[in-house]
């Protein structure tokens, strides 16, 4: 069946870096873009931006401009989220979703890396 | 950025109610928007895309509808497994915000 499967939980210290892995099955990975959701302890859903499979454009959340870098790599259908400069407030769960390209709905989901910024 | 803000934050209902949660967008968004449910602990999963249009495998007592800022998720009979947060987001613009959220309980 058509699924994502994520890379396992982090733990990480202030400034550094994490990169999350996101890879696809049961689909065609270059007709459909990748976005990247994450979620804070009790928070809501914070949208961090977008991939295109196809071509590798992308568009960020502003407020991440400068620390976020998303990639994908067509060879093995796998999406990846990298994450730099990290603080305590991006400790939070990471999703990748699969974008459908007519409503831009994300209709298939990953179960979610934790990644923990700790001192 | 377009804002979305969610109504009720909460409700509480029993099984068998009727629900109705609404979602407004600061601007227009045409029909680019979609609804999500989210149980404690798991992924979001899509429920409704471009306002009315029924995710495959969700139930029919789903239902979505509105256009340009207003949006209302409706649960015709609320089911046990129906218990979660409901999530609007647009896709109209980037950024793909998403609104507050909605959590149903048990009444």
């Amino acid at each position: 069946q058509v699924q994502l499967v994520q890379s396992g939980a982090e733990v990480k210290k202030p400034g550094a870096s994490v990169k999350v892995s996101c890879k696809a099955s049961a689909y065609m990975f270059i007709n459909y873009g990748i976005s990247w959701v994450r979620q804070a302890p009790g928070q809501g859903l914070e949208w961090m931006g977008w991939i295109s499979a196809y071509n590798g454009n992308t568009n960020y959340a502003q407020k991440l401009q400068g620390r976020v870098t998303m990639t994908t790599d067509t060879s093995t259908s796998t999406a990846y989220m990298e994450l730099r400069s990290l603080r305590s407030d991006d400790t939070a769960v990471y999703y990748c979703a699969r974008v459908d390209g007519y409503s831009a709905g994300m209709d298939v989901w990953g179960k979610g890396t934790t990644v923990t910024v700790s001192s | 950025d377009i804002q979305m803000t969610q109504s009720p934050s909460s409700l509480s209902a029993s099984v068998g109610d009727r629900v109705t949660i609404t979602c407004r967008a600061s601007q227009t968004i045409t029909s680019y928007l979609n609804w999500y449910q989210q149980k404690l602990g798991k992924a979001p999963k899509l429920l409704i895309y471009s306002a009315s249009s029924l995710h495959s495998g969700v139930p029919s007592r789903f239902s979505g509808s509105g256009s340009g800022t207003d949006f209302t998720l409706t649960i015709s009979s609320l089911q046990p497994e129906d218990f979660a947060t409901y999530y609007c987001q647009q896709s109209y613009s980037t950024p793909f915000t998403f609104g507050p959220g909605t959590k149903v309980d048990i009444k």
